[in-house]
């Protein structure tokens, strides 16, 4: 029972608009979520985190936003460049300081010229 | 900056081996797991590991065993390799919780593993 899902494959986006990712999970239990990126032949690369006790966090191009009545979460980034295109995974934990992720299907971002 | 090397990008092995795999990290981390990544299933959880001799079973541990002799090296093992298994596995590594840091993953390159 996948609890942390990513319901778009892929998506695509023109340079220097906005991208929007998103996330859903079932578990309310969980109290920390985290993004990473993926480039062929590379392993994930931390990319940004969110605490339940927020609603938002922002890191230069890339924002992620916490929407806990609705269980979801996402991740804009902006404005997209060709070096995002990537896959990207959300993660979900119990804490923030818990050994385990539980990782999404993943959504491939191509940003396009 | 951590890293985590992985002993082979790419690995073909028949039906029935015996397949190791090694992680090596260099950054003293107590944790470290392997996940293996298939299209439409994301990084699902095979092992982890939280101290040297220790372990913990994750989401899909059937047909697989890990060793951990040493803290910076996690080895999966396929006992007896079946075209199921074939994916890309990846290892990772993190600092124990309670140590007043976010429990971040640090990835290796990945081994893409074929069985044929």
């Amino acid at each position: 029972d996948q609890q942390v899902k990513q319901n778009s494959p892929s998506l695509s986006v023109q340079e220097g608009r906005i991208s929007i990712l998103n996330c859903d999970y079932t578990n309310s239990m969980f109290d920390y979520f985290l993004w990473y990126k993926k480039y062929p032949a590379e392993g994930p690369t931390f990319l940004i985190s969110i605490s339940s006790i927020k609603d938002k966090n922002e890191d230069g191009r890339f924002t992620v936003f916490l929407n806990k009545s609705a269980k979801h979460l996402s991740l804009h980034i902006v404005p997209s460049q060709p070096g995002d295109s990537a896959v990207y995974f959300c993660a979900a934990s119990f804490s923030w300081n818990t050994d385990k992720l539980i990782f999404g299907t993943g959504t491939r971002l191509q940003v396009f010229p | 900056d951590v890293k985590v090397t992985q002993s082979s990008r790419y690995l073909v092995k028949r039906t029935g081996e015996k397949v190791f795999l090694e992680c090596v990290q260099d950054m003293d981390h107590e944790n470290m797991f392997w996940y293996r990544q298939d299209p439409g299933l994301g990084l699902r959880l095979i092992y982890f590991s939280y101290d040297v001799k220790m372990k913990e079973k994750g989401d899909i541990p059937e047909g697989y065993s890990v060793s951990r002799e040493k803290k910076e090296r996690f080895s999966l093992i396929l006992e007896s390799a079946s075209t199921n298994q074939t994916s890309m596995y990846l290892c990772a590594s993190s600092l124990h919780p309670g140590q007043g840091v976010r429990n971040e993953q640090f990835f290796g390159p990945g081994t893409r593993l074929t069985v044929l």
